[in-house]
């Protein structure tokens, strides 16, 4: 079974600096979708990136970018510039992209904290 | 367009209640999900529709949830006879297609006396 780690709790980081957020998973598989999603407290989850596992190039979506490492299962989540808004639980999970399987697989998340 | 919506947003009942969640996904959304989010924790599969077809209810943790599609639209889960350890955030989300990014509402915090 597939299992996502995310070995931070929580985070904090000063307004307009940069955090690294951690996510390890596990599988056998090859062929697969990672995915950030941010949860802020009024708990709508909105997708922050997406990376599919065939691709060697980091996903970026303005501020937000990852550091996808393969052989070692990491997918860390960077966020540049931090702002206010930034301030949610941040949940890495993970997706198998064959035939037969529709569920995200989650990680326990890490509360991110932005200090002004 | 209008995103998903989930109702009601709270819900309290008394152990041994029955309750009906429902969810509105976004409109021409094939696929939609059920995840179950305990306190502190990340969200958990329940069961997914392609259209009104349930094509795996795997994660369902009992015999006392049901949930259902009928017209491949709106879909409820149903909780009979609730537990306290049913308490938690259930979440609904839908994709366009299946293997397409999920788009999750709200969610409706149950909460079992």
């Amino acid at each position: 079974a597939q299992t996502v780690t995310q070995s931070q709790p929580e985070m904090s980081v000063q307004e307009a600096e940069t955090v690294t957020l951690s996510c390890t998973y596990d599988t056998s598989e090859s062929d697969y979708y990672l995915f950030w999603y941010k949860q802020p407290p009024s708990r709508q989850m909105i997708l922050v990136i997406r990376q599919e596992a065939y691709k060697q190039q980091n996903a970026t979506e303005n501020r937000f970018s990852v550091n996808f490492q393969k052989a070692a299962k990491s997918f860390s989540l960077k966020i540049s510039d931090s702002q206010l808004g930034d301030a949610a639980m941040y949940f890495c999970a993970y997706k198998y992209s064959g035939a037969g399987s529709y569920q995200l697989t989650f990680g326990k998340g890490t509360k991110l904290s932005v200090i002004p | 367009g209008a995103g998903v919506s989930q109702s009601p947003r709270y819900k309290v009942a008394k152990r041994g209640q029955d309750v009906a969640l429902r969810c509105d996904p976004i409109s021409g959304h094939v696929s939609l999900f059920w995840y179950q989010q305990a306190l502190g924790q990340g969200p958990e599969f329940l069961t997914y529709f392609q259209n009104e077809a349930q094509l795996d209810k795997s994660g369902l943790p009992s015999d006392r949830f049901f949930a259902e599609r009928p017209e491949g639209s709106v879909s409820t889960l149903k909780i009979q006879r609730t537990q306290q350890e049913d308490s938690a955030v259930y979440l609904c989300a839908s994709s366009l297609a299946y293997g397409e990014t999920q788009y999750f509402g709200p969610g409706t915090r149950l909460l079992v006396l």
